[in-house]
């Protein structure tokens, strides 16, 4: 079946532009989450998404960034003004109720901010 | 909060021979350890996992052991060949108390044919 999408694949933008991330989760999986990978580093934690219970924001680095995530599927993860540090892969993952702890991770958005 | 490490950062092992990546954390309370293996412009997928219960746990040619006491846990894979050349990364959750995941640095392996 289809895995985890995310869109677009790759993001050159620059300093002090705003971007949306998009991801597309497993159908019917109720938890979302959302990571960053810097270059050479280990996965990042940003913000979890659990059924309709408000979201855990706590790795969020800074007011600048948001996520949303619409109808319990789709979710946009967005960068406001951002700056040359926040380049990074933007990664997200989804888990199941069944096996909740088991998450299946998207391919991946490469941000590169100029 | 949790604090994972992870070694070494790379690795090259010969086609056939053993290669071990370890992983320390820091939070006693965590209960769940996954393995994942990211390839080159993938997202990481899980190969393994170990739940604080359990000791050892092996699928074929890889495998998990957990000490909690030391508060360490390893992955070992064996007989290995060059579809294992990939990153990767430990991680440890307090699953079901909390629904952070804390990822190592990631390990680079190589296997030279």
């Amino acid at each position: 079946g289809a895995g985890v999408s995310q869109s677009p694949s790759n993001k050159v933008t620059e300093k002090g532009k705003d971007v949306e991330l998009r991801c597309d989760p497993i159908s019917g999986h109720t938890a979302l989450y959302w990571y960053r990978q810097s270059l050479g580093q280990g996965l990042e934690f940003l913000i979890y998404f659990q059924g309709n219970s408000a979201p855990d924001k706590s790795g969020l680095p800074s007011d600048r960034f948001s996520a949303e995530r619409t109808g319990g599927s789709v979710s946009t993860l967005t960068i406001q003004r951002t700056q040359q540090e926040d380049s990074a892969v933007y990664l997200c993952a989804s888990s199941s109720q069944l096996a909740s702890e088991t998450q299946y991770f998207g391919p991946g958005t490469r941000l590169l901010v100029l | 909060g949790e604090n994972v490490e992870q070694h070494p950062s790379t690795l090259s092992v010969q086609e056939g021979d053993s290669a071990v990546i370890k992983c320390t954390y820091s939070d006693s309370a965590s209960n769940y350890f996954p393995w994942y293996k990211q390839e080159l412009g993938k997202g990481p997928q899980l190969i393994i996992d170990i739940r604080s219960n359990v000791g050892e746990k092996k699928d074929q040619r890889i495998a998990v052991t957990l000490n909690k006491t030391a508060k360490h846990f390893s992955l070992h894979i064996t007989e290995t060949q060059p579809e294992d050349s990939a990153v990767y990364f430990c991680a440890a959750s307090t699953w079901n108390t909390g629904n952070q995941f804390y990822f190592g640095t990631g390990t680079s392996l190589t296997v030279i044919p």
